[in-house]
């Protein structure tokens, strides 16, 4: 079974411009959460979404934004990127809206130039 | 309150030597506590997890000792090996309320051949 996928895996913005994230959750795992990780310390959360309704949000700026769709995928999108923004941006897929097993994907590697 | 403090932040053990990562809680609510090991430029992934009720949970080499009454919980690595070599986060949550992950800083672990 394939785990958690996230595209793309790599990416390089300019200050100001805006991006989407994209993320597959493991089949069957209906809940998805997008977390923030700074290069040396542990992910940060910015969401979490379950049956394609938000369910909790980190203490982000309301540049940050997400959504999840009929089948359970999830974009997590930045807008006007600032310096600060460039992080491992991970996704995590859980059966559902209770943290028990939560499968992290390789991350989304962005840096803003 | 939501903090989860970890230590040490960085670990070198001899091959088939025991390694041992602290961390603390403050937050009485929190009822599970997963563990998880990070290499270079990939996500989390789960290692073994605990919740409050269990004072000792073991799979394979990895164990977790959790002491509800001082708040704190420890992952202790048996006979440990060069591949064990990342950075290990733990992370505390609730199961109600808003589903969120709350991560200490890291323990890089380094094992020496």
């Amino acid at each position: 079974d394939a785990g958690v996928t996230q595209s793309p895996t790599h990416l390089i913005k300019t200050r100001g411009q805006h991006v989407t994230l994209r993320c597959s959750p493991i089949s069957g795992h209906k809940s998805v959460s997008w977390y923030q990780q700074v290069l040396g310390q542990g992910p940060q959360f910015i969401f979490q979404y379950y049956e394609k309704e938000e369910r909790g949000r980190g203490n982000f700026p309301d540049r940050f934004s997400a959504r999840q769709f009929p089948n359970y995928s999830s974009e997590l999108n930045v807008n006007a990127l600032l310096l600060g923004d460039s992080a491992l941006y991970l996704c995590a897929s859980s059966l559902n809206y209770q943290y028990t097993e939560a499968f992290f994907g390789q991350g989304t590697r962005l840096t803003v130039v | 309150q939501q903090q989860v403090k970890q230590s040490p932040q960085s670990l070198i053990v001899q091959k088939g030597g025991i390694s041992i990562i602290n961390c603390a809680y403050e937050n009485t609510a929190f009822d599970y506590f997963p563990w998880y090991q990070q290499f270079p430029g990939k996500g989390p992934a789960l290692l073994i997890a605990i919740r409050p009720d269990v004072s000792e949970k073991k799979e394979g080499r990895f164990t977790i000792s959790f002491n509800k009454s001082a708040k704190q919980f420890s992952l202790h690595i048996m006979d440990s090996q060069p591949g064990d070599s990342a950075t290990y986060f733990c992370a505390a949550s609730l199961t109600s309320g808003t589903y969120k992950y709350i991560f200490g800083t890291g323990t890089r672990l380094k094992v020496l051949a």
